[in-house]
């Protein structure tokens, strides 16, 4: 009965190739996100959809690229992976983006990406 | 000037006694203010949020918020060696968006 969940929790690869990763929440929220958590912890937004509609868009390199095929789903892909690529990536959802209760977000447990 | 500024820590304190953390932040039209406890390896998890200036208690947790002053804290009474974890500050900067910046968080270290 997992709230968030995101597949792989690990992944190794080689710079140069494509992966993807992928996130699912059954809380019927509208609201899905993807945050970057860097080596020094340092946790940043990286793109929000609502409804499926992509409503934060972040100064991120054009690689990465989030596709939401139904609001329970989020999903990001990656393109010709760099070294500094290699961070921890969250998923989160929320039910809304405004008013109490509404816009808290629960996070995924995380995706460990390390690009060799 | 960073958007929420936190103390990376770490923050020792022995078990038992009250750990203090706090977070400024930069806009002063933010709204809504949160919590999160990152326990190292895990994923961030909401502790509380706070909407009016003032205190806001739940359980050993305590949020204050002061607007004016652009300042928000976490107290924590009776510090136990299981809180001991990072405790990232959130702040939604932009209304109707959910879009929270993330302070570099607090390592706390409650010591038995």
């Amino acid at each position: 009965d997992t709230a968030v969940s995101q597949t792989p929790k690990y992944l190794v690869t080689q710079m140069g190739n494509d992966k993807s990763i992928k996130c699912e929440q059954n809380l019927g929220h509208d609201t899905m996100y993807w945050y970057k958590q860097d080596s020094k912890k340092f946790l940043k937004i990286m793109f929000s959809y609502n409804n499926k509609e992509l409503i934060i868009n972040e100064t991120v390199p054009n690689r990465f690229s989030p596709k939401s095929p139904d609001k329970a789903h989020l999903n990001l892909h990656i393109n010709s992976l760099e070294l500094g690529d290699s961070a921890v990536y969250f998923c989160a959802s929320s039910q809304g983006v405004a008013g109490l209760y509404q816009e808290t977000q629960y996070f995924g447990p995380g995706t460990r990406l390390l690009v060799l | 000037q960073k958007e929420v500024e936190q103390n990376s820590g770490p923050l020792s304190v022995p078990e038992g006694a009250i750990a203090s953390l706090n977070c400024t932040y930069s806009d002063r039209g933010s709204q809504s203010f949160f919590w999160y406890r990152q326990y190292s390896g895990k994923s961030p998890e909401l502790i509380m949020f706070i909407y009016s200036n003032g205190d806001k208690e739940d359980g050993r947790f305590t949020a204050q918020l002061n607007k004016a002053s652009q300042y928000v804290s976490l107290l924590i009474r009776d510090s136990q060696p299981s809180d001991s974890a990072t405790y990232l500050c959130a702040v939604n900067i932009l209304a109707n968006t959910g879009k929270l910046i993330f302070g570099q968080g607090t390592t706390l270290q409650v010591k038995p």
